[in-house]
């Protein structure tokens, strides 16, 4: 099993420029999560989905949309990127408690 | 809203002592608190949990103890090795629903050698 993966790793872009963030688990996990992590500040949570084909608002979903089409997938997009958005950006997936991450995507906006 | 506060976010300890690290939860409500180890540009990682209807747990040289009526909870790592320097991070969940997670804002824990 991969566990949760994440694509891409690295991604740097320009302001006003979009992307979108691709998460996958093979764990046939029911949620799942998309937290950013910046200095000082932890893991904040950004969007989450409790099962296929829903989703639902973090602490921080400003600028982000996310999409749960199919129950192994959870998209994370960026319509127009800011400064502001640079960060890490961790997956993360669960049956019920215990939550696995992914390995992290860094993303700078210039 | 919810909140974690997690205390110190630095410590540094020498090889061999231990080393303890707080958080305060705000929601009542929350009866999950797991413990997350960050390694320097790794995933965050479980490394022990605890639910409320307990009031400590141990494994090996971890240990978690809970105070539900001062909304407390600590880790305690003992006899500490270089290997745990890391990043530590509590967490307050309700296990029901959403399982969203509260973080508390991490711990660099420093041991020297």
């Amino acid at each position: 099993n991969a566990g949760v993966t994440q694509t891409p790793k690295f991604r740097v872009l320009k302001t006003g420029q979009s992307m979108t963030l691709l998460c996958a688990q093979d764990m046939n996990h029911e949620y799942m999560y998309w937290y950013r992590q910046d200095p000082g500040m932890g893991l904040r949570l950004i969007h989450y989905s409790v099962g296929e084909g829903t989703t639902a608002k973090g602490e921080v979903p400003d600028g982000y949309n996310v999409s749960r089409l199919k129950k192994q997938n959870f998209l994370l997009g960026l319509e127009s990127a800011a400064p502001s958005q640079t960060s890490v950006y961790f997956c993360a997936s669960s049956l019920y408690n215990e939550q696995f991450f992914g390995p992290g995507t860094r993303l700078t906006v210039l | 809203g919810e909140n974690v506060e997690q205390h110190p976010s630095t410590l540094s300890v020498q090889e061999g002592d231990s080393a303890v690290i707080k958080c305060t939860y705000s929601d009542s409500a929350s009866n999950y608190f797991p413990w997350y180890k960050q390694e320097l540009g790794k995933r965050p990682q479980l490394i022990i949990d605890i639910r409320s209807n307990v009031g400590e747990k141990k494994d090996q040289r971890i240990a978690v103890t809970l105070n539900k009526t001062a909304k407390h909870f600590s880790l305690h790592i003992t006899e500490t090795q270089p290997e745990d320097s890391a990043v530590y991070f509590c967490a307050a969940s309700i296990t029901s629903g959403t399982y969203k997670y509260i973080f508390g804002t991490g711990t660099r824990l420093k041991v020297l050698a």
